[in-house]
């Protein structure tokens, strides 16, 4: 059960688009499309951005967006707006019935 | 609208045991799996455990399994998870999260946690 591996930051300016990469492996990202991702300001509880590789909950803003190449996720967040620095988790299903973190990345919008 | 309250955390000795409590309400708790997730100081989120929408099905990340035991009480709408033999690096705030939609396979709500400090 390794974590998934991400970026340990990314940053970009207001109005840019940055996208954060998330690599497993066949056993988990590359074998499922089942794929989330979670966005965690300081002190607050994760809050559920993307599922099943691509979809957006109701009430989650459309500059979100998600997709899977092999066995990298990707997230990326266009149009960046100040509110969007957080640290952001991408997750995955395994083949042994359990779920995996990434590391987590620290957005920063400059 | 859902909501979920954990509680049980607090500051144990290495070796010794704690149990933690996530109430649910806002939603048919009896017919969703719910997951727990921690997060140690400072670090990032780690998968502990899931339980299926009636009990029957159980797993555990490879660091808590046989010490720690999910379950559910559908009468109380409330999720458990016994924790023994607890560890130093147990230390952590532990979230109940609901099992979400589409494949179910992802967590689209979640408590504000409880924190554990284990030590001596």
């Amino acid at each position: 059960q390794s974590a998934l591996t991400q970026p340990a930051s990314v940053s970009g300016s207001p109005g840019q688009s940055i996208t954060i990469s998330c690599t497993g492996t066949s056993s988990d990202v590359g074998g499922y499309n089942f794929v989330s991702w979670y966005q965690q300001h300081p002190g607050k509880a994760p809050k559920l951005m993307i599922y099943d590789v691509n979809n957006r909950p109701s009430g989650v803003s459309n500059r979100f967006s998600g997709s899977k190449s092999g066995n990298t996720a990707s997230l990326t967040i266009s149009g960046l707006q100040a509110e969007d620095e957080a640290d952001y988790y991408c997750n995955s299903y395994t083949s042994s019935n359990t779920w995996v973190f990434g590391g987590g990345t620290k957005l920063t919008v400059l | 609208q859902v909501q979920l309250v954990e509680s049980g955390g607090g500051v144990v000795q290495p070796g010794r045991s704690l149990r933690l409590s996530c109430a649910a309400s806002g939603f048919t708790f009896s017919s969703y799996g719910m997951h727990w997730v921690r997060q140690a100081p400072g670090k990032g989120l780690e998968w502990v455990a899931v339980i299926s929408y009636d009990g029957s099905n159980k797993n555990y990340a490879d660091s808590v399994k046989g010490r720690f035991t999910i379950s559910r009480d559908s009468s109380k709408n409330t999720l458990y998870l016994q924790m023994n033999s607890l560890r130093v690096e147990d230390t952590a705030l532990y979230y109940c999260a609901k099992r979400g939609d589409g494949s179910g396979r992802s967590f689209d709500n979640w408590g504000q946690g409880t924190l554990v400090t284990v030590s001596s």
